[in-house]
């Protein structure tokens, strides 16, 4: 277990909708990743936010959106989806030193119909 | 972005053989890190880097640090069926600030 929650842990949803998926990091944690990984694929990085405040941004389409609240939870929200949205989406938390070691929760696997 | 080119995309070996995989990019890194995403699972941290030229081990597992720090290499010694999964590289750039991860090897371990 890393101490990272992530729900839903499925969801099925139709083209055009919009979900969120929500992730509560290690206790202590200040960062907070988010990555998207397809089928067969690697881990694309999307978003990093750090004590409220995003600090990385990468492969994130204008469709989606992230934010971390005070108590350091993040959600990541995903509008007018499409087929090709369906994936696994994680999100991983990190102390206050960034050494590379990212905790990673189960993922939300998100399929698109 | 910054592109980690991970090598090879899979592999299927038998029990007891050893394993190499590498990861290269055209970017410098000052960290070096190598994950393991079992089925069902996030991705779950075997080995960390810092310093050009270093070689770690963890286990049977042994990882370097590239002296160019633009790659580095994972070794498994005498494989085991637990061993099956996926093996990203992963590379935290100069201001720390995001880690980009190699699309994966995928190991397959006949008993």
């Amino acid at each position: 277990d890393s101490g990272v929650t992530q729900t839903p842990k499925h969801l099925i949803t139709a083209t055009g909708q919009r979900v969120t998926l929500r992730c509560s990091p290690r206790s202590g944690d200040l960062s907070v990743y988010w990555y998207q990984q397809s089928l067969d694929q690697g881990l694309q990085f999307l978003i990093q936010y750090y004590n409220g405040e995003e600090r990385a941004k990468g492969n994130i389409l204008e469709r989606f959106s992230a934010q971390q609240f005070p108590d350091l939870h993040s959600e990541l929200n995903l509008s007018s989806l499409e087929l090709g949205d369906s994936a696994l989406y994680f999100c991983a938390s990190s102390g206050l030193v960034t050494t590379g070691e990212l905790f990673f929760g189960e993922g939300s696997r998100l399929t698109v119909l | 972005g910054q592109q980690l080119n991970q090598s090879p995309q899979s592999m299927f070996i038998q029990e007891g053989e050893d394993v190499s995989m590498n990861c290269t990019s055209s970017s410098i890194f000052n960290t070096w890190l190598w994950y393991k995403q079992e089925p069902g699972e996030g991705p779950v941290l075997l080995i960390a880097l810092y310093k050009a030229g270093e070689l770690t081990s963890n286990g049977r597992l042994t990882a370097q640090f590239g002296i160019t720090r633009k790659d580095s290499f994972l070794n498994i010694s005498a494989s085991i069926p637990s061993d099956v999964g996926i093996y990203f590289c992963a590379g935290l750039s100069r201001n720390n600030n995001d880690m980009r991860f190699g699309a994966g090897t995928r190991l397959t371990v006949k008993p």
